[in-house]
């Protein structure tokens, strides 16, 4: 079974400053890789995905991410905060054929202090 | 492309009635998923179409619960004797699945029905 954990359930960053959440992943082989974006009461939209060609990707409002194999790791990254950037991320993993269900962390609450 | 839309937005119940969910996919997906979302968690899969048939279902989905797909467009999801475990989000995703040989596995989220359960 594939699953991911989300390292802090909490981060505060000032507005300018780099933000950083943290995404490891379990499955037996190679998975896709997502991150998804939640502002309050509302769904959750896409904001990058891995599919196995380039390990950087980039999405977004700035955000990027990289796999690393080797870690099992999924980080999330944006060089400058901004105040929209609060709300809740999300990573996920799905597996390459068949059914494509996503399986999410528990999320990160990301706020932006001025 | 007027993305996926979910009816009602809000819908509080008091406990032991009868509720329905409606989700309308973005046009043309061929794949419809839903999952639940309890506070302070991420979304768990509960269950999902490929087309008109019902290809997988969580065991989260108890015989209360049952969902359909009729003619592969909207989908409905109803819960029956509903309980205050039952309060959470309920949130449908699409995505275009298997198409003239391509495969689309990027799934598009609705805004969600947030169930209370009195």
């Amino acid at each position: 079974a594939q699953s991911v954990t989300q390292l802090g359930s909490h981060v505060s960053v000032s507005e300018g400053a780099l933000v950083l959440l943290r995404c490891n992943y379990s499955s037996s082989v190679p998975p896709y890789l997502f991150w998804y974006v939640q502002y309050p009461n509302q769904g959750l939209q896409l904001l990058l995905k891995y599919t196995s060609a380039a390990t950087l990707v980039k999405g977004i409002n700035g955000f990027e991410a990289e796999f690393k194999k080797s870690e099992t790791s999924f980080h999330l990254t944006k060089p400058s905060a901004h105040m929209s950037d609060a709300a809740e991320y999300f990573c996920a993993v799905s597996n390459t054929v068949g059914d494509y269900k996503l399986s999410f962390g528990a999320g990160t609450t990301v706020t932006v202090r001025a | 492309d007027t993305g996926v839309s979910q009816d009602p937005r809000h819908k509080i119940t008091k406990r032991g009635q009868n509720v329905t969910f409606r989700c309308d996919p973005i046009s043309e997906h061929n794949r419809l998923y839903w999952y639940r979302q309890t506070l302070g968690q991420g979304p768990e899969f509960l269950t999902y179409f490929q087309n008109e048939a019902q290809l997988e279902k969580s065991r989260l989905l108890s015989d209360r619960f049952s969902a359909e797909r009729p003619k592969g467009s909207f989908s409905t999801l109803e819960i029956q004797r509903t309980e205050q475990g039952d309060s959470a989000m309920y949130l449908c995703a699409s995505s275009s699945g298997t198409s003239g040989g391509h495969v689309s596995y990027t799934q598009y989220f609705g805004p969600g029905t947030r169930l209370t359960v009195l």
